[in-house]
């Protein structure tokens, strides 16, 4: 199974500034597998970024992410005051089908 | 637009089981996705744990593979999840989720999420 560990566990940022927030594997993954998701409290996740760079649907363009192999990173550049939330990696690999998330990064004001 | 809405009882007893009910609305069960379940223990991260396919096809989480079966009743359009001899640690929210693309492991579309306690 493969591990992923997101640092930092917090990530204390102001409004206008830029979060890079990280996500490592403990083993290679392949790109196309590896996703980014935002939470806030008492709603569900929400995808941002998948295949490691591709942004979803409705997303806008402050974020982006970046990486490859075991080492993957999610930027967002000019804080709102909505993006304050906890933020998730997600990889999937096989055999056999198997996904995992890695334990979240909050970001706080 | 697809929508997705658990729903189950609230608690379960220990050594109990644990069943969901996911009804799919705006698009149908037999499309071309793999839809799972994921939880989260309160205050905790994500756990996947499993999916069905289409054509009924299942993979399960390794560490969850004995106690639990997801199904699909396609005259329904809605999911299921059942889960045997539960414990305090499956205590969580309990989300059904519908995967975006087979090229791209990714979940788009969420359910609101239910609770479910397992106490006595």
């Amino acid at each position: 199974e493969i591990v992923l560990t997101q640092s930092p566990g917090t990530l204390s940022l102001s409004p206008g500034e830029r979060a890079t927030l990280s996500c490592r594997a403990s083993q290679s993954v392949i790109s196309d597998y590896l996703a980014w998701y935002q939470q806030k409290p008492g709603q569900a996740p929400r995808l941002l970024i998948y295949a490691a760079s591709s942004r979803a649907p409705g997303i806008p363009a402050r974020f982006s992410g970046s990486g490859s192999g075991a080492t993957f990173t999610l930027t967002i550049n000019r804080l709102e005051p909505e993006d304050f939330a906890v933020y998730y990696c997600q990889q999937y690999s096989k055999p056999p089908p198997m996904f995992t998330f890695g334990q979240g990064t909050k970001l706080e004001i | 637009q697809v929508q997705l809405q658990e729903s189950g009882p609230g608690l379960v007893r220990p050594s109990g089981t644990l069943s969901l009910t996911c009804g799919v609305s705006g698009g149908s069960i037999t499309s071309t996705n793999w839809w799972s379940w994921v939880r989260q223990p309160p205050g905790k991260g994500l756990e996947w744990i499993g999916e069905i396919y289409h054509n009924g096809d299942t993979n399960y989480n390794p560490s969850l593979k004995s106690r639990v079966t997801i199904l699909k009743d396609i005259s329904r359009n809605q999911l299921s999840l059942i889960l045997n001899s539960v414990t305090a640690a499956d205590t969580a929210v309990y989300y059904c989720v519908r995967e975006y693309s087979s090229s791209w492991p990714s979940y788009d579309i969420w359910g609101r999420g239910t609770m479910v306690t397992v106490s006595s």
